[in-house]
């Protein structure tokens, strides 16, 4: 049972737009929500995260939009770059639970 | 520097060999995890651990082993038994106790010839 579903598979934007990666939820006691950054060959790294009591949380290019009545979840980037090409994962976890992770979204951006 | 090591970068392996990937941490962290990583397939759980001398079974345990005597380290068996093993794996390693991030090692991409 995949307990994060995570949209879309792969996404090409070109060099300034904006890339949207959506994901569900389905746990409602989740309480924690980061998104990972992973290059080819390169193991993830977190990238930005977000707990329940917030709607909204921006570091430099990179937000998430948190919808708790939704239990929905968005990464946008701001003015993509060639840099951003990479694959992101979304996740969540509760308590003391392990992180769940989404199956990933392959972001290429093209100059 | 505090971080994950996972050893070797990149590893073969005969059919029917058992290899052992190696992962190290000086996080200070309680839990550990084993990720398989196959295009298209996100991460899937081989592995956790969240306390020394005791490890749980993930989503694809079939065909590995690990073990867990020492809290910094964690490696992983790829077992003959694991009939598709060619993989880049991944270790993790978190606190426990709240929802916190997991940091992750560089991986090791294991190829069977």
């Amino acid at each position: 049972q995949q307990q994060v579903k995570q949209s879309p598979q792969s996404l090409i934007v070109q060099k300034g737009g904006i890339s949207i990666i959506n994901c569900a939820y389905e746990n409602t006691a989740f309480d924690y929500f980061p998104w990972y950054q992973q290059f080819p060959g390169k193991g993830p790294a977190l990238l930005i995260a977000i707990r329940p009591d917030v709607s909204e949380k921006k570091e430099g290019r990179f937000t998430i939009s948190f919808n708790k009545s939704a239990k929905q979840f968005s990464l946008h980037i701001m003015d993509s770059q060639p840099g951003d090409s990479a694959t992101y994962f979304c996740a969540a976890s509760s308590g003391s639970e392990k992180l769940v992770f989404g199956k990933g979204t392959k972001l290429t951006v093209n100059p | 520097d505090g971080g994950i090591t996972q050893s070797p970068k990149y590893l073969f392996r005969k059919e029917g060999q058992n290899v052992t990937l190696s992962c190290e941490q000086n996080l200070n962290h309680d839990a550990m995890y084993w990720y398989r990583q196959d295009p298209g397939q996100g991460l899937r759980l081989i592995y956790y651990s969240q306390i020394v001398n005791d490890f749980q079974k993930g989503d694809i345990a079939e065909g590995y082993s690990v073990s867990r005597e020492k809290k910094e380290s964690f490696p992983l068996t790829v077992t003959s038994a694991q009939k598709n093993p060619t993989a880049f794996y991944l270790c993790a390693s978190s606190i426990i106790g709240r929802s916190t991030e997991a940091f992750f090692g560089q991986g090791t991409r294991l190829t069977v010839v």
